[in-house]
């Protein structure tokens, strides 16, 4: 299996920080990386897909990105309801794994 | 928009069968790959497996010993059958679709339901 490893697995930040999350695989994954927000007792959301691609509806100041070995998820400018729980997903190769998650809480 | 229920037991005995049915309202499953995903405090997000809405099937190899999904196109819904469950099966257990184009991802997501395995 792709093992998703992603840092850190907590982060503290105030309302207007800029974030960013980083998920390395163990092998190589094309594009084939997805973000998801989970709220606590929610189901998790889709808010990127295929490594960049904003899904409709998710505000501008989520992005990805990838460079080398590494994705990494911005928020620019963070707002109080973006607080919560961030996973990677790779859908490279079956069975698709996820990343352990990330907690942003606030400082 | 699509929506995605999960609905069934939340409380099944060691040794016996899940069973769990995911009913989709707002668009038809025609066309579509639609998976099981669980979510566990000690394991975290798991992929289960998914079928296509001809039958088509894939599993993880973890699970595929003891997972069968089945689609009802129908009753436009799609099941998931797993047997000899242990306390390590307890979980939240969430219906997705999968977005297929080369590139993969789920959405939408059901709400998730817990699954307690107990005597």
């Amino acid at each position: 299996d792709i093992q998703m490893t992603q840092s850190p697995a907590s982060l503290s930040a105030s309302v207007g920080d800029r974030v960013t999350i980083t998920c390395r695989p163990s092998q190589t994954i094309s594009t084939y990386l997805n973000w998801y927000q989970q709220k606590p007792g929610k189901a998790p959301k889709l808010l990127i897909y295929a490594t960049s691609k904003l899904q409709n509806g998710v505000p501008s100041r989520f992005s990805g990105s990838a460079s080398g070995a590494a994705f990494t998820l911005t928020i620019s400018s963070l707002q109080p309801e973006d607080f919560a729980t961030f996973y990677c997903q790779q859908t490279y190769r079956s069975p698709y794994t996820f990343g352990q998650g990330t907690k942003l809480e606030l400082k | 928009q699509v929506q995605l229920q999960e609905s069934g037991p939340g409380l099944v005995r060691p040794s016996e069968t899940l069973s769990l049915t995911c009913s989709v309202s707002g668009g038809s499953i025609h066309g579509y790959y639609w998976s099981w995903i669980r979510q566990s405090p000690g394991k975290g997000l798991e992929w289960i497996g998914y079928i296509y809405y001809s039958g088509g099937t894939e599993y993880n190899p973890s699970l595929k010993s003891r997972v069968t999904i089945s689609v009802d196109m129908s009753k436009n819904l799609f099941s998931l059958n797993l047997t000899s469950v242990t306390a390590a099966d307890t979980a939240v257990y969430y219906c997705a679709r999968e977005r297929n184009f080369g590139e993969t991802w789920f959405d939408p997501w059901g709400q998730g339901t817990l699954v307690i395995v107990s005597s």
